[in-house]
């Protein structure tokens, strides 16, 4: 699986935008980009996902380099409630191995401040 | 629906017991996951079932670990001779398409 690199940490005030990056610049053609957070006792949830182009919903936007070696997860208005671990992920959907297993790393813990 | 089930929350071995752990997928997902998490890590993948077969085991799950999806629905995670290197927490999830649904967990501590 190809490997993603993030920052151990970061910290927001709340209300401010937050941009979470990631490096992956071993990325294959065939890997989306995925993004999860998992907060405080709970198991990770879903945020966002993209192949080559940008990407807006409700919870967050994504933001893909031009050459796919990089991202970056964006929280347009951080709350209290955002302060999670983040975890940027690399999925192949080549071949039969379409939405197969999810390989995380240790993430970037996002603290926000009041 | 409300979401993957996990049962129990909370589980207290003693070390050498076998433990046995159920997921409840969301109706009508295909794909199950299970992942074990230690504190300060990220989860990492154990093994994937997509319908009734399991199609993926990683190399983490020795001997000791089965797990089972009879007729593609709940699956069971079974830890014979349990070690205390076993205590993490194990988290299934479920998906039909793109996004992963996860379950809160099932805890273990081996004493």
């Amino acid at each position: 699986d190809a490997k993603t690199t993030q920052p151990n940490s970061m910290e927001s005030n709340e209300e401010e935008p937050v941009h979470l990056p990631c490096n992956h610049s071993t990325i294959s053609g065939t890997d989306y980009i995925h993004w999860y957070r998992q907060l405080p006792s709970q198991g990770p949830e879903y945020v966002i996902h993209g192949l080559t182009s940008n990407v807006n919903n409700r919870m967050a936007s994504l933001a893909i380099a031009e050459d796919r070696k990089s991202s970056t997860l964006i929280l347009h208005r951080a709350t209290l409630r955002d302060a999670a671990v983040y975890y940027c992920i690399l999925r192949d959907v080549a071949g039969g191995t379409s939405y197969g297993k999810l390989t995380f790393g240790q993430g970037t813990i996002l603290t926000v401040h009041p | 629906d409300t979401g993957v089930s996990q049962d129990p929350r909370h589980k207290i071995t003693k070390r050498g017991q076998n433990v046995t752990f159920r997921c409840d997928p969301i109706s009508e997902h295909n794909r199950l996951y299970w992942y074990r998490q230690t504190l300060g890590q990220g989860p990492e993948f154990l093994t994937y079932f997509q319908n009734e077969a399991q199609l993926e085991k990683s190399r983490l799950l020795s001997d000791r670990f089965s797990a089972e999806r009879p007729k593609g629905s709940f699956s069971t995670l079974e830890i014979q001779r349990t070690e205390q290197g076993d205590s993490a927490m194990y988290l299934c999830a479920s998906s039909f398409g793109v996004e992963a649904f996860f379950g809160q967990g099932t805890r273990l501590t081996v004493v």
